[in-house]
């Protein structure tokens, strides 16, 4: 089992809709959360982070997180075009200096 | 710099060639990591400097790997005698912070190695 598991994809939607990608981790003892965009042939570019259980939001990004499950998400509303890529999740434990797990990333495509 | 900034942007080499890439980090910042990433894969964690100091390079894939940051700011990776699955692209990170808790941090455009 990866210690960081998403779907590969691709998860194709239409312009407008709601994206949802998904992500569970096997280390209970992770701590902090991040979620990072990455488009074709770029360097990956961190869009949230969070820390506790429930939802944080950032303009059209909604991160959900639930450790007693293991499960961290990420929610695009009002999905545009430009937000075609691909979606990494990352993980840190607590005492490791900082160090990132990630998931092997979920493609993204938005339909005009 | 703004950023931090890495280079060569692409490097081919030949199978047994030595390689070193660069990574100049956010100035100021304490702590550096290098990662590998694959094509299709999400990066794969190599090493971890705070300051000078070498703290974790347990993500190293074998001993042709070696990673350094004499003087606690630029650092170079060094891949010797490589071989075709070292072919990726490596990405270098800096952080304000260290220790105990991760805020996340900025990539640099990364290296992308092509050994032929």
């Amino acid at each position: 089992q990866k210690e960081v598991e998403q779907n590969s994809g691709p998860l194709s939607v239409p312009e407008g809709a709601i994206a949802s990608l998904n992500c569970t981790y096997s280390d209970r003892v992770s701590q902090s959360f991040f979620w990072y965009r990455q488009y074709s042939g770029k360097s990956p570019e961190l869009i949230m982070s969070i820390y506790s259980n429930g939802d944080k939001e950032d303009g059209r990004f909604t991160a959900q997180l639930n450790k007693a499950s293991q499960y961290v998400s990420l929610l695009i509303r009002d999905s545009q075009p430009s937000d075609s890529a691909t979606y990494l999740c990352a993980v840190s434990r607590p005492n490791q200096g900082g160090k990132l797990i990630f998931g092997q990333g979920t493609e993204l495509s938005v339909k005009p | 710099g703004a950023g931090v900034s890495q280079s060569p942007r692409y490097k081919v080499a030949k199978r047994g060639q030595d390689v070193a890439l660069r990574c100049d980090p956010i100035s100021g910042h304490v702590s550096l990591f290098w990662y590998q990433q694959a094509l299709g894969q999400g990066p794969e964690f190599l090493t971890y400097f705070q300051n000078e100091a070498q703290l974790d390079k347990s993500g190293l894939p074998s001993d042709r790997f070696f990673a350094e940051r004499p003087e606690g700011s630029v650092s170079t990776l060094k891949i010797q005698r490589t071989q075709q699955e070292d072919s990726a692209v490596y990405l270098c990170a800096s952080s304000f912070s260290g220790g105990l808790t991760s805020y996340g941090y900025t990539f640099g455009s990364g290296t992308r190695l092509t050994v032929v």
